[in-house]
């Protein structure tokens, strides 16, 4: 069964202490994304990877960082995270976003930070 | 920069009506359009994808239209049942390379039995 799969669905963490979101995607698709969603604006892009080692930055990127050693995976780290990073999160992933292949949400992954 | 609009935000329908959601995008440069359907504390799910060189696509009971050169789109769900109800998101993919999908906000659609 074609899945996006993130974990932590769940998480309440403290102001600065570093975590890390898991995505794994068993599609084989090249590109792969993060979004978070939030009342009143909306999915707004955090970071995209078109392949292996290929990363760039979304819309609002701050405060977020990634990699893509393996291409079913693409981690999401919050360093330090903080209150405004309290959201809902989706990963997302899809053969080539260029040919307009459809793409495949994860669950999402609720976080509070506090 | 790329907006999309969705009006109405929420509606509320009886069972077996027939309705109409409507996007609205300010950048008529797309390489195509999305459907989706998001469930209370579930992720995104896709209904549909019209290429920017299509009018419009079908699947059951649903059609959603592609007007490119107004900046329109509309998802049409014939018969509505209750297990329709969720939000439904309209989202496009601008031309130029950004790799991104820009959403708009969401209708939420409530069937009554």
């Amino acid at each position: 069964e074609a899945q996006v799969t993130q974990n932590p669905r769940y998480l309440i963490t403290v102001t600065g202490k570093k975590l890390t979101v898991t995505c794994s995607q068993n599609m084989n698709h090249e590109y792969m994304s993060w979004y978070r969603q939030d009342p009143g604006l909306g999915l707004r892009q955090i970071y995209y990877s078109m392949n292996v080692e290929v990363t760039d930055k979304g819309d609002v990127p701050e405060g977020y960082k990634v990699s893509r050693k393996e291409k079913r995976n693409f981690p999401l780290i919050l360093e330090s995270p903080s209150p405004n990073q309290t959201s809902l999160y989706f990963c997302a992933s899809s053969l080539r976003q260029t040919s307009g292949n459809t793409i495949y949400f994860g669950e999402g992954s609720w976080l509070t930070v506090v | 920069k790329q907006e999309v609009t969705q009006i109405p935000a929420a509606l509320s329908v009886p069972e077996g009506e027939n309705l109409v959601l409507n996007c609205s995008f300010t950048d008529s440069a797309i390489y195509n359009l999305q459907w989706f359907r998001q469930d209370p504390g579930k992720g995104l799910t896709s209904l549909l994808l019209i290429q920017s060189s299509q009018r419009e696509q079908t699947s059951g009971r649903l059609n959603a239209s592609l007007d490119k050169s107004s900046g329109r789109s509309t998802l049409y769900i014939a018969a509505s049942q209750p297990g329709d109800s969720a939000t439904y998101l309209c989202a496009v993919r601008p031309e130029g390379g950004s790799e991104k999908l820009v959403f708009g906000k969401g209708t939420k659609l409530t069937v009554n039995p």
